[in-house]
């Protein structure tokens, strides 16, 4: 069973570019949090999605920032006219689906996003 | 979600148990705390959780207090592999809940040889 994928690994973006991170969970989870840490920070919480829906954002900046889940194929967290600040390791994790007492989140092994 | 408080840093000898402790004194009854760690660069990667009484893994064992405002992931015989930053996180789960994580700032583990 694969873990959570996440492409591209390494993303190079000029200031204003777009930039679209892909995450695809686990099979059989269609829980999508998506987490983002800074140079020498912590992680933060951005989104939480199920298929189709989002769930939670209060951790999504207002603007530029947006975040799907199709109902087919990855979700996708799309950054629109990058700056500096953006230029961070953007992580994906999957869970299954509600109904399990306390359940564990899987992370991917992250995007990192470099703007020039 | 309650708020953790962790040393930011530990030492440990290859081969010892590595013992890092959490206090989580405003912990309500129905969070939990989990365990999570980030070796450099990786995802974090999910250790142990649990509610009221301690609990043993192939990875860990987490030993809560009595009245639930503390407890210590013990790491049986650490490795160098085990260096990392340890996260003790607490947040309620039910099904309502949208299971968001709050990290902290963590311990950062140091195994020496």
């Amino acid at each position: 069973n694969a873990g959570v994928m996440q492409n591209p690994r390494h993303l190079v973006r000029r200031r204003g570019q777009e930039a679209r991170l892909r995450c695809s969970p686990m099979k059989g989870h269609s829980h999508v949090y998506w987490y983002r840490q800074l140079p020498e920070e912590g992680l933060k919480f951005m989104v939480y999605l199920q298929k189709e829906n989002i769930i939670d954002e209060s951790g999504m900046p207002k603007e530029r920032f947006s975040a799907e889940f199709p109902k087919e194929g990855p979700s996708i967290l799309r950054i629109q006219q990058v700056v500096r600040g953006d230029s961070a390791a953007y992580f994906c994790a999957s869970s299954p689906p509600a109904g399990r007492v306390a359940n564990e989140q899987f992370f991917g092994p992250g995007t990192r996003l470099t703007v020039l | 979600d309650a708020k953790t408080t962790q040393p930011p840093s530990m030492d440990c000898a290859e081969g010892r148990a590595a013992n890092l402790p959490c206090n989580h004194s405003t912990i309500s009854g129905n969070e939990y705390v989990y365990w999570y760690r980030q070796i450099h660069s990786q995802g974090p990667q999910y250790i142990i959780h649990g509610l009221k009484n301690n609990e043993t893994n192939e990875m860990a064992s987490l030993i809560i207090t009595e009245d639930r405002k503390s407890s210590t992931l013990i790491l049986p015989h650490a490795t160098l592999r085990d260096t990392a930053v340890y996260y003790c996180i607490v947040r309620v789960y039910d099904s309502g809940n949208t299971g968001k994580l709050i990290f902290g700032q963590g311990t950062t583990l140091q195994v020496k040889p």
